[in-house]
């Protein structure tokens, strides 16, 4: 079946160790977000690319990269975490187009412990 | 500034009644708005969505509702069961760009 997978599951990193999510899709669509979601709350777009361009959230810290190497993978670099970027991870595609309203299709999370 | 809120953070219902999940938005040009259930350790999950140019949208079991006038979207559930129990998020997408809601969480009692 076409879907989104993210691999691994469950990542667990010390402080100030980068850490690499890893996000892939075989529903040939253009667009891959990254969001952050802590516990309780709503997830938090960080990026997203449409083809190969990259597009930040003007609040993403710095700490937080992406690389999208073709159009099925999609990878969220943490170059150094701290505790507060303990959180799930969640990578989502969408046909994407220009002045796009797609709907998003979310993979199941990668759930980042700090210690 | 712009924003897609919910109401109320829980909503209890027995198992067999309707619920009602609300969400109010503030960006007067949004044109698609989508709910989402999140089960507990999962991404979030497609369950419906509306253009700005309906009113009303039913799917199975789920019926959402669209008053631009208020800014207003609702999830209807019809005959709720115990796999609803979830966290529902209403969302409003523009060009690629997604916004989700508060999020509502729906426990359902047996």
């Amino acid at each position: 079946d076409a879907m989104v997978i993210q691999n691994p599951r469950y990542q667990v990193t010390q402080f100030g160790k980068p850490v690499t999510l890893s996000c892939s899709q075989t529903l040939n669509h253009n667009v891959m977000y990254w969001y952050q979601q802590k516990s309780s709350q709503a997830p938090k777009l960080l990026f997203h690319y449409y083809d190969k361009d990259f597009n930040n959230e003007a609040d993403t810290p710095d700490n937080f990269q992406s690389r999208r190497p073709n159009t099925s993978f999609c990878f969220l670099d943490i170059r150094s975490p701290g505790l507060g970027d303990a959180a799930m991870y969640l990578c989502a595609t969408s046909p994407g187009g220009p002045l796009s309203t797609d709907t998003q299709y979310f993979g199941p999370g990668t759930r980042l412990t700090v210690l | 500034g712009e924003s897609v809120g919910l109401h109320l953070p829980t909503l209890s219902v027995q198992e067999g009644d309707n619920s009602i999940i609300n969400c109010a938005y503030s960006n007067s040009a949004s044109d698609y708005f989508i709910w989402y259930k999140q089960e507990s350790g999962k991404g979030p999950q497609f369950i419906i969505d509306i253009r700005s140019n309906m009113d009303k949208r039913q799917g199975q079991r789920v019926t959402v509702l669209l008053n631009k006038t208020v800014k207003h979207l609702s999830l209807q559930i019809a005959a709720t069961q115990p796999g609803d129990s979830a966290v529902y998020f209403c969302a409003e997408n523009n060009n690629n760009d997604m916004r989700f809601g508060a999020g509502t969480r729906l426990t359902v009692k047996p």
